[in-house]
């Protein structure tokens, strides 16, 4: 069964950067995702796909801060030179017959 | 630009039934799988349904199978879903999504399911 494992939270400082995790269901450590940002009381947005092979496609407008890279099963998005509105909930998604979201990363900026 | 509205979102008794609509503008709707997708109130994003361009392929999550159907009409750039026999665990806000990256989202429509 395809699974993706996200930690619940994380916290970063005001300016910092933080990077994180989205790890692949074992068997399935090929398989591209794509990244999702939800700010409160927002939709979420597309942030990016994300390849094995840490190759990425970012959504329109999505700034150069983004960025993805993967290591084996781990799919990572680090964001650079934090925000007050990067505070915001992210989530990593895959397909296959169906579709899967992680439990989601709640992002505190410090 | 593209564009997804939804509507048809409400309260609605256990039991009850709805049907949601996702109005689509500013692509080639027929080129396009969509998904609709759902989020409980305090929880995370949740996958519901998918259906293909053409709409001859659709999927459905365990927790929704048998009681929720997708379609869409292509002609009226529409995707829909019926929502029957809803339970208590359905409230959440219904979003639909523009393929299997979900590269577009709607603002959502907030169904509630209580007596």
């Amino acid at each position: 069964q395809l699974v993706l494992t996200q930690s619940p939270s994380a916290s970063a400082s005001l300016g910092a950067s933080v990077k994180l995790t989205c790890t692949v269901g074992s068997g399935h450590s090929s398989y591209a995702i794509a990244w999702h940002q939800q700010q409160p009381e927002k939709s979420p947005r597309y942030l990016m796909r994300l390849n094995s092979d840490g190759s990425h496609t970012k959504g329109d407008g999505i700034p150069d801060r983004f960025s993805g890279s993967s290591s084996g099963a781990e799919r990572y998005l680090t964001i650079s030179s934090l925000q007050s509105e990067d505070e915001a909930d992210y989530y990593c998604q895959t397909w296959g017959t169906g579709m899967v979201f992680g439990g989601g990363t709640k992002l505190t900026v410090l | 630009e593209v564009q997804l509205v939804e509507s048809g979102g409400g309260l609605v008794q256990p039991g009850g039934s709805l049907r949601l609509s996702c109005a689509a503008s500013g692509f080639t709707f027929s080129s396009y799988p969509m998904n609709w997708a759902r989020q409980a109130p305090g929880k995370g994003l949740e996958w519901v349904s998918y259906v293909s361009g053409e709409g001859t392929t659709v999927y459905y999550a365990d927790s929704v199978k048998g009681r929720f159907t997708i379609s869409r009409d292509n002609a009226k750039n529409s995707l829909y879903l019926q929502l029957n026999s809803l339970r208590a665990e359905d409230s959440a806000v219904y979003y639909c999504a523009r393929e299997h990256l979900f590269d577009y989202w709607g603002q959502g429509t907030l169904v509630t399911v209580s007596p």
